[in-house]
């Protein structure tokens, strides 16, 4: 196992065009995450899966973003209709969870996603 | 938004020095852990420690809590040019709230 992979690495995008990234977690892991970090701030909480079911989405996520993660291996993070300010760094990330508790949940992260919105 | 601050926001000190690097956090946490990352690549967990723990330590880095003033701090010991990375503190909370929160980070820099 390579690890958690995302694709791809690089996207430029006018404003207005959809995007969508793709994340390959640790084949093992059944929790899946997704997070946005921007300049010199740390990484933002968008979104996490347990299997194939959406636990938790940020309030502060708009409409235009959709994420899924059908079969509970993959992931793709849909942005509709792109604005400047979505230029970010996507980071996906995987852990294994055990159990009912928390527990320590590591999570290993993605060499993410940037985005760059024109 | 993010749960955290960390102080300071930047740091530098010379190879063989100790870098030390704090955290606050503002709700009841299960456990708090620090990453790494270094420019433009994804986090690397370092450390974790459970809410009942104070200090824990592996390798060069050792990790205190208070709970009581929800606070961390990660110090590093005998720095080297490759721990010249940003630093995260993360804190997970309790069943039915387990994501992972960060903190703003400390960018450290060791001058070789």
């Amino acid at each position: 196992d390579t690890g958690v992979s995302q694709d791809p690495r690089h996207k430029i995008t006018k404003r207005g065009q959809n995007v969508t990234f793709r994340c390959d977690p640790i084949s093992e892991h059944n929790r899946l995450y997704w997070y946005r970090q921007t300049l010199g701030q740390g990484p933002e909480f968008l979104t996490y899966f347990q299997n194939e079911a959406q636990l938790e989405k940020s309030r502060l996520l708009s409409d235009r973003f959709s994420a899924e993660r059908p079969k509970g291996s993959f992931s793709t993070l849909e942005i509709q209709r792109t604005e400047q300010g979505d230029s970010a760094m996507y980071l996906c990330a995987s852990s294994l969870q055990a159990g009912v508790s928390s527990g320590a949940n590591v999570l290993t992260f993605g060499a993410g996603s940037r985005l760059t919105v024109l | 938004s993010q749960q955290g601050e960390e102080d300071p926001q930047a740091l530098s000190i010379q190879e063989g020095e100790n870098a030390t690097m704090n955290c606050s956090y503002k709700t009841s946490i299960n456990n708090l852990q620090w990453y790494r990352q270094n420019s433009g690549r994804g986090l690397v967990h370092l450390i974790l420690i459970r809410s009942n723990e104070r200090e824990k330590h592996s390798g060069r880095l050792r990790v205190t809590l208070d709970t009581s003033k929800k606070s961390s701090s990660l110090l590093i010991t005998a720095s080297r040019a490759a721990d010249t990375a940003s630093y995260f503190c993360a804190t997970m909370g309790d069943f039915g709230n387990e994501k992972l929160t960060f903190g703003t980070g400390t960018r450290l820099t060791i001058i070789p």
